[in-house]
């Protein structure tokens, strides 16, 4: 079975600043990795995902994450954020392998951007 | 416009009451999922459609009843459902639920508040 701990609930930032919200998960199998973004009353938007090849992966609006294998981590980065980055983030998780498609999720970490 | 079109947004019935979430997706995918979000809670896989055939029934109890005509919609029936049945039911859709690391697109929800 598959796991992902988001460890941070709540992580506040001012504008400009960098910003690293982790995740990191369990499974007994290989897996892909997927960031998802929420902002306020919308659904999920896909951010990033890795499923095979370099380790770091970039996505939209200037995110990018990096797979660590040996610490079963895939913690998302952004160099400068923007108000506009405030939102609910998501780290899942999906076994690469045999018939099991689910997406398993995190509790989410929410970012909120001050100026 | 996610592609995936939830209606109603918002939606507030009583214990005993019947209704029906509504989801369209137009992006042409084969697999169409429901998940329910909770406050506090990570996103909880609830059914997968994959070529209009069920393949996935999370523990969902039976008060809340999907159906898939096709490969273009999903509905949720809901009946005699309890207060902590309030949350947020997204709808998803991907081209094929059994092909790893397909990216799975979210509608923006259906509101859902028991009285």
């Amino acid at each position: 079975a598959q796991s992902v701990t988001q460890l941070d609930s709540q992580v506040p930032v001012f504008e400009e600043a960098p910003v690293e919200l982790r995740c990191n998960y369990s499974s007994s199998v290989s897996v892909y990795l997927f960031w998802y973004v929420q902002y306020p009353n919308q659904g999920l938007q896909l951010l990033l995902k890795y499923l095979s090849g370099s380790t770091l992966v970039k996505g939209i609006n200037g995110f990018e994450a990096e797979f660590n294998k040996s610490q079963t981590s895939f913690h998302l980065r952004k160099p400068s954020v923007h108000i506009s980055d405030t939102a609910e983030y998501f780290c899942a998780v999906r076994d690469s392998g045999g018939s099991n498609y689910k997406l398993t999720f995190g509790k989410g970490t929410l970012l909120t951007v001050n100026p | 416009e996610t592609g995936v079109t939830q209606t109603p947004r918002h939606l507030v019935m009583g214990m005993t009451n019947k209704k029906s979430l509504k989801c369209e997706q137009h992006l042409g995918h084969n697999a169409m999922y429901w998940y329910k979000q909770s406050a506090k809670k990570p996103l909880e896989l609830m059914f997968v459609y994959n070529f209009k055939e069920q393949t996935e029934n999370n523990s969902v109890p039976s008060r809340f009843s999907p159906e898939c005509p096709n490969s273009s919609h999903l509905f949720l029936h809901l009946h005699t459902l309890q207060p902590e049945d309030s949350a947020l039911y997204l709808c998803a859709s991907s081209q094929d639920g059994r092909v790893e690391g397909n990216t799975i697109y979210f509608g923006e929800g259906s509101w859902l508040t028991v009285v």
